[in-house]
């Protein structure tokens, strides 16, 4: 167990709708990133915040966005969603000042699938 | 960006010593190595990170030669259970992050 916890674990949903994935990190970390993950991208960087400001920006998509709360939690909005958004979404967390040579702890990922 | 290439996949036994290598020829100044594995179905996991030279942890070593363009993940004497996929990972921040496409690694008895 990463620390980090993800929900939902699995959404399934229909072209055009929107979604929010949700990512808690672990006690203490202050950096948190978002990934995709598909069979024929493999593990894509979308997005990194750190405390509260966006520090990141990888091939995230228009239609999709991102935040991070007071709280430090984290949210991904995934609008007009098309089939090929189907795919593992991870969240991962790390603990200082948000460079990727922090460790990263990853959560158990969100299963998207859009019909 | 860097450009990563590793094997798709790769066949071990029980007690061998497994060496996965990574290719990253326009790997940049700043860039560190990493690399993590993944289970189905689950998050990746981190195993080991280099800048240069040998970096050893009490699961994996990592070796970088002085060009830095490539990087080899040893794992000592495999078990089943690091039957995974492992990903080599290469960047410092932001979207010059880059991943490998994995290594699937099998290990039978």
């Amino acid at each position: 167990d990463s620390g980090v916890t993800q929900t939902p674990k699995h959404l399934i949903t229909a072209t055009g709708q929107r979604v929010t994935l949700r990512c808690s990190p672990r006690s203490g970390d202050l950096s948190v990133y978002w990934y995709q993950q598909s069979l024929d991208q493999g593990l894509q960087f979308l997005i990194q915040y750190y405390n509260g400001e966006e520090r990141a920006k990888g091939n995230i998509l228009e239609r999709f966005s991102a935040q991070q709360f007071p709280d430090l939690h984290s949210e991904l909005n995934l609008s007009s969603l098309e089939l090929g958004d189907s795919a593992l979404y991870f969240c991962a967390s790390s603990a200082r000042q948000g460079s990727f040579t922090d460790t990263q702890y990853f959560g158990p990922g969100t299963r998207l699938t859009v019909l | 960006l860097a450009k990563i290439t590793q094997p798709i996949s790769m066949d071990s036994y029980e007690g061998q010593e497994v060496n996965i290598t990574c290719s990253h020829n326009n790997i940049a100044t700043n860039d560190y190595i990493t690399w993590y594995q993944q289970f189905p179905s689950q998050g990746p996991r981190f195993i080991i990170q280099g800048y240069k030279t040998k970096v050893t942890n009490e699961v994996a070593s990592l070796f970088i030669p002085a060009d830095r363009k490539s990087s080899t993940l040893s794992l000592p004497r495999v078990s089943l259970s690091d039957t995974a996929v492992y990903y080599c990972l290469v960047g410092e921040y932001g979207n010059k992050l880059v991943f490998g496409a994995g290594t699937i690694l099998r290990v039978k008895s």
